[in-house]
C-alpha cells in the first residue's frame, strides 16, 4: 500500500532564509509523488510533480524537490523564503489506482517570519 | 472566473438536514473528485468520476452521494447530515495535476 508522511506539522523560518520540508513515501511500485501548496482560505495549487523522470524537479515560485529513491523520500526546498510563502504543503503520492487514488500528507505549515 | 466554482463556500446547517454542494468546472477535464479536508488529516477522496456514466467511491463514501450531472458539474450530498461531516469540502478535477476550488466549509450543529 502507499503511503506519505510529512514530518514536520509546522515549519517556522525567517524571511531570506532557506526553506525544507520533508516528506517521505512508501510505495510498492515506482510512484508519481505531487507538492501541493494551500493559502489561506484558497484551494490547493501543484507546486511540482515528479513522474519518473529527472530525479531533481523544479516548480513554481523557486521551489524544487529532490526524488531520492534510496531514502524514500521527496524532500521540498527553496533557497530563500518570502512573505508569501507562508501556507500550507502537501505532499501528495499516487496510489494504485494511479492519479485516482491521489493519497495525501497530513500537511506542513510553513511560517515565515520578518 | 475561476477553473473550478464551488457553492456554498460556507454553510450551518443542523444534524439531520439535507445539504448538497455543487462544483462547476470550466477546465474540460473528465474526471472531477470531491474531498474532504480535516486538521492534521490532509485530504481524503469521498467520490470520484471519470465521466457522466462512472462514479466510484473513494476512502470515505459513507454519509455521502454525488451525482455527475454533465462533464462540467459534480455534486456531493450529505443525505443527512451530522456533526461529525464538519469539515472543508474541496472539489477537484483533472488528470495528474488537480485543479481544485476553493472549498466549502460545512459546519454541522
Amino acid at each position: 500500500a502507499q503511503s506519505v508522511t510529512q514530518l514536520d506539522s509546522h515549519v517556522s523560518v525567517s524571511e531570506g532564509t532557506p526553506v525544507l520540508l520533508r516528506c517521505n513515501y512508501s510505495s510498492s511500485y515506482s510512484p508519481s509523488l505531487f507538492w501541493y501548496v494551500q493559502h489561506p482560505n484558497k484551494g490547493l495549487q501543484l507546486l511540482l510533480k515528479y513522474t519518473s523522470a529527472a530525479t531533481l524537479v523544479k516548480g513554481i515560485n523557486g521551489f524544487e524537490a529532490e526524488f531520492k529513491k534510496s531514502e524514500t523520500s521527496f524532500h521540498l526546498t527553496k533557497p530563500s523564503a518570502h512573505m508569501s510563502d507562508a501556507a500550507e504543503y502537501f505532499c501528495v503520492v499516487s496510489g494504485a489506482g494511479g492519479y485516482n487514488k491521489l493519497i495525501f500528507g497530513a500537511g506542513t505549515r510553513l511560517a515565515v517570519h520578518p | 472566473d475561476a477553473d473550478v466554482t464551488q457553492t456554498p463556500r460556507n454553510r450551518i446547517t443542523k444534524t439531520g438536514k439535507r445539504i448538497m454542494l455543487e462544483c462547476s468546472q470550466t477546465k474540460g477535464h473528465d474526471r472531477m473528485y470531491w474531498y474532504r479536508q480535516d486538521p492534521g488529516l490532509g485530504l481524503r477522496l469521498i467520490y470520484y468520476s471519470f465521466d457522466v456514466k462512472d462514479i466510484n467511491k473513494g476512502e470515505i463514501s459513507d454519509g455521502y452521494s454525488v451525482s455527475r450531472q454533465a462533464q462540467a458539474k459534480f455534486s456531493l450530498s450529505l443525505e443527512s447530515a451530522i456533526p461529525n461531516q464538519t469539515a472543508l469540502y474541496f472539489c477537484a478535477t483533472g488528470t495528474g495535476e488537480l485543479f481544485f476550488g476553493e472549498g466549502s466549509r460545512l459546519t454541522v450543529l
